[in-house]
């Protein structure tokens, strides 16, 4: 069965970085897209990006751009989300989904990033 | 961006009642719709894609319709199971965007 698994939560400084993964299980890595989706409780869920683990191209939400950076090791079957000078706007439940057909079909458990001195 | 306008924000129903979600987009999305649900401290699921059709496993008391601009979903004999947030996205066009969801209560 496809399974997405995501790393643990994370607790960070502002003006850091935090490195999230997404290790896909039960079908083909780069057979399917893979998204990125940011969860709030004031701004709801956002569309981050989206990459394609077969040839590393990726999409990005202009919101998003500069910081965030997606990334995939084929070797390993995992997505990779680099958040880059990170401010407590960037506190939030962050998923990773695998895309199909313009949905995200199946998605991972959520890791919660906190940003905070 | 396409603006997804969700309502109502909360819905509270009776076990075995019919409850409607209505989402509008602010231009023709070309039944590029999808609804997702989201039960607490959960990630969201697929329920339905395409406007109308159902994901699989999905029970058959969840319908989706609409075209253009407006859609709904439609939760027939409502269940326990069914208390959750429920969410539209369309993917018509980039970015994706959603809409603020609607939280569902049993009264």
């Amino acid at each position: 069965q496809v399974q997405l698994q995501q790393s643990g939560a994370e607790l960070v400084k502002p003006g850091t970085s935090v490195k999230l993964s997404c290790k896909a299980s039960g079908y083909t890595f780069t057979s399917n897209h893979m998204n990125w989706i940011k969860q709030t409780t004031g701004q709801g869920l956002e569309w981050i990006g989206i990459i394609n683990p077969g040839s590393g191209g990726t999409s990005y939400n202009v919101k998003f751009k500069g910081k965030a950076t997606l990334t995939v090791d084929k070797s390993s079957s995992t997505a990779f989300m680099q958040l880059s000078s990170l401010t407590p706007e960037d506190s939030a439940v962050y998923y990773c989904a695998r895309a199909s057909d313009g949905t995200y079909d199946y998605w991972g458990q959520g890791v919660m990033v906190t940003v905070s001195s | 961006d396409i603006q997804m306008t969700q309502s109502p924000a909360s819905l509270s129903a009776s076990l075995g009642e019919t409850v409607t979600i209505e989402c509008r987009a602010s231009e023709d999305i070309y039944n590029g719709l999808a609804w997702y649900q989201q039960k607490p401290g959960k990630s969201p699921q697929l329920l339905i894609y395409n406007a109308n059709s159902l994901h699989t496993g999905v029970p058959s008391r969840f319908s989706g319709s609409g075209s253009g601009t407006q859609y709904s979903l439609k939760i027939n004999s409502l269940q326990s199971e069914d208390v959750a947030s429920y969410f539209c996205q369309q993917y018509y066009d980039y970015p994706d965007t959603f809409g603020a969801g609607t939280k569902l209560e049993l009264k």
